[in-house]
């Protein structure tokens, strides 16, 4: 079955950066592209961008450049997703989400909570 | 990217019929085909029900269907279970590899 584990919550101050890593098994990892998804508290879920099978193509939400960065590694089937400049209302819960193969996001990892504060 | 715009809530008893709207733009929903539905309960991740306008993925209840009208996508939900009562969210390619979120509905069992 497929399955999307994340790493753990993190606890960040304002101006640092955080990686969220998310290893995939269970199917062909090649085979299909990596959204990244994040919800603040009590907040509808914001989509981030987006990674090709690949990995040599991103594409992220307008007002997160140059603040994302999203990379995987094939070898170990583990994407990962890196977000600088941390503010305070960066504080969400950060999905990784497989594509579907039909524009949506069909498997969701478990999340993990990034809480930025001073 | 603005969000799409769905209702704040929406309530039906159970057995009841309810249709859930999601509004964009013709540069989104209204150009392509490929709007998602997703269902949420409290402290879950969200649930695939829904892609493509109205394309079921294996194992989603058929209670649950979709369908698109220029603009505005729809999520009814037949026959409504105490199951059901969650948050519901649409989402839209928006082309260039880009996808944008709806507001989200909260849907309530009576």
């Amino acid at each position: 079955q497929v399955q999307l584990v994340q790493s753990g919550a993190e606890v960040k101050k304002p101006g640092a950066s955080v990686k969220v890593s998310c290893k995939s098994s269970g199917y062909t990892f090649t085979s299909y592209h990596m959204h990244w998804v994040r919800q603040a508290p009590g907040q509808g879920p914001e989509w981030m961008g987006i990674i090709n099978r690949s990995g040599s193509t991103t594409t992220y939400a307008q007002k997160l450049q140059g603040r994302v960065t999203m990379t995987r590694d094939t070898s170990t089937s583990t994407d990962h997703m890196e977000l600088s400049s941390l503010r305070s209302e960066d504080t969400a819960v950060y999905y990784c989400v497989r594509d579907s193969g039909k524009y949506g996001g069909s498997h969701w990892g478990q999340g993990t909570l990034v809480t930025v504060s001073s | 990217q603005s969000a799409l715009t769905q209702p704040a809530s929406v309530s039906g008893s159970p057995g009841q019929s309810i249709t859930i709207s999601c509004t964009g733009t013709r540069s989104d929903v209204g150009h392509y085909n490929y709007v998602s539905w997703y269902q949420q309960h409290p402290g879950k991740a969200p649930k695939l029900m829904i892609s493509e306008v109205s394309s079921r993925p294996s194992g989603v209840s058929n209670r649950f269907s979709g369908s698109k009208s220029g603009n505005t996508a729809s999520l009814t939900i037949s026959g409504l279970q105490t199951e059901d009562e969650a948050d519901y969210y649409c989402s839209s390619y928006t082309g260039n590899s880009l996808y944008v979120f709806g507001t989200g509905t909260k849907v309530t069992v009576l």
